[in-house]
Protein backbone atom coordinates (compact mmCIF):
# COMPACT_ATOMS: atom_id res chain seq x y z
CA UNK A 1 0.00 0.00 0.00
CA UNK A 2 1.26 3.41 -0.81
CA UNK A 3 1.56 5.73 2.01
CA UNK A 4 -1.38 8.37 1.60
CA UNK A 5 -4.73 6.78 -0.94
CA UNK A 6 -7.61 8.88 -1.79
CA UNK A 7 -10.68 7.12 -3.61
CA UNK A 8 -12.19 8.24 -5.81
CA UNK A 9 -9.47 9.69 -8.41
CA UNK A 10 -11.93 11.66 -10.33
CA UNK A 11 -15.91 12.86 -9.81
CA UNK A 12 -18.25 14.67 -11.03
CA UNK A 13 -21.60 15.54 -9.26
CA UNK A 14 -24.72 17.92 -9.38
CA UNK A 15 -25.34 20.48 -7.23
CA UNK A 16 -27.77 18.60 -5.53
CA UNK A 17 -25.94 15.09 -5.17
CA UNK A 18 -24.36 13.88 -2.08
CA UNK A 19 -20.94 12.20 -2.29
CA UNK A 20 -17.95 11.71 0.34
CA UNK A 21 -14.34 11.47 -0.34
CA UNK A 22 -12.04 8.85 1.58
CA UNK A 23 -8.83 9.49 2.63
CA UNK A 24 -6.38 6.41 4.58
CA UNK A 25 -2.72 6.65 5.41
CA UNK A 26 -0.35 4.10 6.05
CA UNK A 27 2.37 5.73 7.34
CA UNK A 28 1.47 5.87 11.47
CA UNK A 29 1.04 9.21 11.35
CA UNK A 30 -1.30 11.29 13.53
CA UNK A 31 -2.68 14.06 11.50
CA UNK A 32 -4.58 14.47 8.62
CA UNK A 33 -5.73 17.36 6.72
CA UNK A 34 -7.75 18.27 3.72
CA UNK A 35 -6.34 20.76 1.36
CA UNK A 36 -7.64 22.31 -1.91
CA UNK A 37 -5.92 23.01 -5.21
CA UNK A 38 -7.51 25.47 -7.64
CA UNK A 39 -6.05 26.56 -11.20
CA UNK A 40 -3.70 28.96 -10.78
CA UNK A 41 -4.13 29.67 -6.43
CA UNK A 42 -1.97 28.36 -3.87
CA UNK A 43 -2.85 25.68 -2.15
CA UNK A 44 -6.12 26.51 0.61
CA UNK A 45 -6.49 24.40 4.00
CA UNK A 46 -9.45 23.02 4.73
CA UNK A 47 -9.37 21.40 7.60
CA UNK A 48 -6.50 19.84 10.11
CA UNK A 49 -7.20 16.66 12.70
CA UNK A 50 -5.07 16.22 15.21
CA UNK A 51 -5.16 12.49 17.21
CA UNK A 52 -8.71 12.63 15.74
CA UNK A 53 -9.70 15.48 17.04
CA UNK A 54 -10.34 18.50 14.90
CA UNK A 55 -8.02 21.50 15.57
CA UNK A 56 -8.47 23.72 12.25
CA UNK A 57 -11.17 24.44 10.46
CA UNK A 58 -10.14 27.75 7.85
CA UNK A 59 -13.35 29.02 7.51
CA UNK A 60 -15.13 26.53 5.02
CA UNK A 61 -18.54 26.43 3.83
CA UNK A 62 -20.63 24.24 5.59
CA UNK A 63 -21.22 21.73 2.25
CA UNK A 64 -18.18 20.33 3.57
CA UNK A 65 -18.23 18.02 6.41
CA UNK A 66 -15.20 16.63 7.51
CA UNK A 67 -14.99 13.36 9.95
CA UNK A 68 -11.60 11.38 11.30
CA UNK A 69 -13.14 8.29 12.92
CA UNK A 70 -9.86 7.27 13.55
CA UNK A 71 -5.88 8.31 13.10
CA UNK A 72 -5.45 6.12 9.78
CA UNK A 73 -9.21 7.59 7.74
CA UNK A 74 -10.29 11.24 6.76
CA UNK A 75 -13.58 11.30 4.91
CA UNK A 76 -14.81 14.92 3.50
CA UNK A 77 -18.94 15.15 2.67
CA UNK A 78 -19.80 17.10 0.01
CA UNK A 79 -23.52 18.25 -0.30
CA UNK A 80 -25.19 21.07 -2.33
CA UNK A 81 -21.97 22.19 -3.72
CA UNK A 82 -21.47 24.98 -6.51
CA UNK A 83 -19.63 24.85 -9.48
CA UNK A 84 -16.74 26.99 -8.37
CA UNK A 85 -15.78 24.16 -5.49
CA UNK A 86 -14.30 21.99 -8.52
CA UNK A 87 -10.63 21.64 -7.80
CA UNK A 88 -8.47 18.80 -6.80
CA UNK A 89 -9.04 17.98 -3.37
CA UNK A 90 -5.68 16.76 -1.62
CA UNK A 91 -5.49 14.96 1.70
CA UNK A 92 -2.41 15.08 3.46
CA UNK A 93 -0.97 13.56 6.45
CA UNK A 94 2.02 13.71 8.79
CA UNK A 95 3.16 13.44 12.52
CA UNK A 96 2.66 16.07 14.75
CA UNK A 97 5.76 17.54 16.13
CA UNK A 98 7.87 16.70 12.75
CA UNK A 99 7.74 20.46 11.57
CA UNK A 100 4.81 19.56 9.07
CA UNK A 101 6.58 17.65 6.59
CA UNK A 102 3.42 16.69 4.78
CA UNK A 103 2.82 13.35 2.74
CA UNK A 104 -0.11 13.85 -0.16
CA UNK A 105 -2.67 11.53 -1.35
CA UNK A 106 -3.15 11.37 -5.24
CA UNK A 107 -5.90 13.64 -4.71
CA UNK A 108 -9.74 13.60 -5.99
CA UNK A 109 -10.35 15.68 -9.24
CA UNK A 110 -13.75 17.13 -8.24
CA UNK A 111 -16.21 18.38 -11.15
CA UNK A 112 -19.50 20.29 -10.05
CA UNK A 113 -22.25 20.84 -12.62
CA UNK B 1 -2.57 37.96 6.18
CA UNK B 2 0.19 35.75 5.98
CA UNK B 3 1.17 35.02 2.30
CA UNK B 4 3.99 33.03 0.31
CA UNK B 5 5.35 35.14 -3.06
CA UNK B 6 6.60 33.08 -5.81
CA UNK B 7 7.55 33.74 -9.58
CA UNK B 8 4.90 31.13 -11.62
CA UNK B 9 7.18 30.98 -14.75
CA UNK B 10 7.42 29.41 -16.43
CA UNK B 11 11.21 29.34 -15.94
CA UNK B 12 12.82 27.98 -18.89
CA UNK B 13 16.48 26.19 -18.73
CA UNK B 14 18.61 23.65 -20.79
CA UNK B 15 19.27 20.65 -20.12
CA UNK B 16 22.45 20.81 -17.27
CA UNK B 17 22.25 24.24 -16.48
CA UNK B 18 21.38 25.15 -13.13
CA UNK B 19 17.34 26.09 -12.17
CA UNK B 20 17.15 29.00 -9.25
CA UNK B 21 13.73 28.79 -7.70
CA UNK B 22 12.89 31.66 -5.47
CA UNK B 23 10.28 32.13 -2.96
CA UNK B 24 9.59 35.53 0.02
CA UNK B 25 7.25 34.78 2.81
CA UNK B 26 5.68 37.78 4.57
CA UNK B 27 5.75 36.47 8.71
CA UNK B 28 9.04 36.84 10.53
CA UNK B 29 7.76 33.89 13.13
CA UNK B 30 8.15 31.64 10.52
CA UNK B 31 10.55 28.64 11.62
CA UNK B 32 10.14 25.98 9.16
CA UNK B 33 10.54 25.83 5.06
CA UNK B 34 9.83 23.25 2.30
CA UNK B 35 9.93 23.06 -1.40
CA UNK B 36 7.54 20.21 -2.80
CA UNK B 37 7.36 19.08 -6.60
CA UNK B 38 4.37 18.74 -8.21
CA UNK B 39 4.32 17.13 -11.79
CA UNK B 40 1.21 17.71 -13.82
CA UNK B 41 -1.94 15.46 -12.57
CA UNK B 42 -0.14 14.36 -9.77
CA UNK B 43 0.17 15.24 -5.76
CA UNK B 44 2.86 17.79 -4.50
CA UNK B 45 5.73 15.47 -3.53
CA UNK B 46 8.28 17.05 -0.35
CA UNK B 47 12.09 17.27 -1.63
CA UNK B 48 13.36 19.52 0.64
CA UNK B 49 13.30 21.02 4.21
CA UNK B 50 15.51 24.03 5.89
CA UNK B 51 15.23 25.16 9.28
CA UNK B 52 18.26 27.39 9.91
CA UNK B 53 19.63 29.94 7.89
CA UNK B 54 22.36 28.85 5.16
CA UNK B 55 22.56 26.07 2.58
CA UNK B 56 21.28 22.96 2.28
CA UNK B 57 22.04 20.26 0.01
CA UNK B 58 20.64 16.75 -0.94
CA UNK B 59 21.98 15.45 -4.49
CA UNK B 60 21.62 17.98 -6.90
CA UNK B 61 19.27 19.96 -5.02
CA UNK B 62 19.93 22.85 -2.55
CA UNK B 63 18.02 24.88 -0.27
CA UNK B 64 18.93 28.49 0.52
CA UNK B 65 17.45 30.10 3.71
CA UNK B 66 17.94 33.77 4.57
CA UNK B 67 15.79 34.54 7.53
CA UNK B 68 16.91 38.59 7.73
CA UNK B 69 15.76 38.80 3.95
CA UNK B 70 12.70 36.14 4.12
CA UNK B 71 13.43 34.80 1.14
CA UNK B 72 13.99 30.87 0.65
CA UNK B 73 15.22 29.17 -2.35
CA UNK B 74 15.81 26.04 -4.11
CA UNK B 75 18.54 25.04 -6.93
CA UNK B 76 18.84 22.59 -9.18
CA UNK B 77 21.96 21.43 -10.73
CA UNK B 78 22.67 18.93 -13.91
CA UNK B 79 18.90 20.10 -14.42
CA UNK B 80 17.08 16.96 -16.25
CA UNK B 81 14.03 17.35 -18.64
CA UNK B 82 12.72 14.60 -15.34
CA UNK B 83 12.22 18.01 -13.28
CA UNK B 84 10.02 19.71 -15.80
CA UNK B 85 7.19 20.29 -12.93
CA UNK B 86 5.70 22.79 -10.74
CA UNK B 87 7.73 23.64 -7.59
CA UNK B 88 5.68 24.58 -4.30
CA UNK B 89 7.38 26.87 -1.35
CA UNK B 90 5.66 26.19 2.14
CA UNK B 91 6.39 28.41 4.97
CA UNK B 92 5.13 27.20 9.00
CA UNK B 93 3.23 30.11 9.63
CA UNK B 94 4.76 30.41 13.09
CA UNK B 95 4.39 29.15 16.81
CA UNK B 96 0.69 30.71 16.43
CA UNK B 97 -0.32 28.06 14.09
CA UNK B 98 2.06 24.95 14.30
CA UNK B 99 -0.12 23.04 11.91
CA UNK B 100 -0.97 25.54 9.27
CA UNK B 101 1.35 25.80 6.46
CA UNK B 102 1.43 28.48 3.76
CA UNK B 103 1.98 27.76 0.35
CA UNK B 104 2.64 29.88 -2.52
CA UNK B 105 1.47 29.14 -5.91
CA UNK B 106 4.11 27.15 -7.66
CA UNK B 107 6.93 28.45 -9.99
CA UNK B 108 6.23 25.96 -13.26
CA UNK B 109 10.04 24.76 -14.38
CA UNK B 110 10.39 23.80 -18.01
CA UNK B 111 13.86 21.95 -18.68
CA UNK B 112 14.67 21.94 -22.30
CA UNK B 113 16.04 18.75 -23.96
Amino acid sequence: ETGVTQTPRHLVMGMTNKKSLKCEQHLGHNAMYWYKQSAKKPLELMFVYSLEERVENNSVPSRFSPECPNSSHLFLHLHTLQPEDSALYLCASSQEGTNEKLFFGSGTQLSVL
Amino acid sequence: QKEVEQNSGPLSVPEGAIASLNCTYSDRGSQSFFWYRQYSGKSPELIMSIYSNGDKEDGRFTAQLNKASQYVSLLIRDSQPSDSATYLCAVNSGWDSSYKLIFGSGTRLLVRP
